[in-house]
């Protein structure tokens, strides 16, 4: 079965509201990181966590190695923020993408 | 900073051609993985090298892929007799070494691989 599983797998927002995706992890997991995939294809450094929490702007991450899972939070959506947003972990240096989340911010 | 560099940007071969797509990573970074990008099976990873040395090619087919890191400013992803189900976006990221074997990884733009 899939090692990191992504959630939802697709999310419409309205502008300005807020959301949570989340990746749970089937073991255990040393780092994890997010990345957002713009509609050109570049993978964008988010986030890069070791347990615990990291903030930047609109977005904030938590991971929690105990509980096996990350999330990610969303506040006041932007249009900018449409993407595909992956996790992706480590577990001892092989990094398991999740298979991603199409986030859609509507106007 | 230029950031991860993949040349070429877009390739298209005819079945049965070699393609060879090469990464540059970011100067400084020892460790270089390569990804394979596709709808259906989303982000697989391939190799791994850390400073030029193959650690991990368990994500690599058996058959016609090959990699290599000659120096370190640069790996290259070889495919034999490209099929069709070789097309996707192959993805090179690079990063420092960390503790405990954690890597925060840098990814180039991609190299879309056509095979016609």
């Amino acid at each position: 079965g899939d090692k990191v599983k992504q959630s939802p797998s697709a999310l419409s927002l309205q502008e300005g509201t807020n959301s949570a995706l989340r990746c749970n992890f089937s073991i255990a997991a040393t780092t994890v990181q997010w990345f957002l995939q713009n509609p050109r294809g570049s993978l964008m450094n988010l986030f890069y966590l070791v347990p615990g929490t990291k903030e930047n702007g609109r977005l904030k991450s938590a991971f929690d190695s105990k509980e096996s899972y990350s999330t990610l939070h969303i506040r006041d959506a932007q249009l900018e923020d449409s993407g595909t947003y992956f996790c992706a972990a480590d577990f001892a240096y092989k990094v398991i993408f999740g298979k991603g989340t199409h986030l859609h911010v509507l106007p | 900073n230029a950031g991860v560099i993949q040349t070429p940007r877009h390739k298209v071969t005819g079945k049965g051609q070699e393609a060879t797509l090469w990464c540059e990573p970011i100067s400084g970074h020892s460790a270089v993985f390569w990804y394979r990008q596709t709808i259906v099976q989303g982000l697989e990873f391939l190799t791994y090298f850390r400073n030029q040395a193959p650690i991990d090619d368990s994500g690599m087919p058996k058959e016609r892929f090959s990699a290599q890191m000659p120096n370190q400013s640069h790996s290259t992803l070889k495919i034999q007799s490209t099929q069709p189900q070789d097309s996707a976006v192959y993805l090179c990221a690079s990063s420092s070494p960390g503790t405990g074997g954690a890597y925060e990884q840098y990814f180039g733009p991609g190299t879309r691989l056509t095979v016609l």
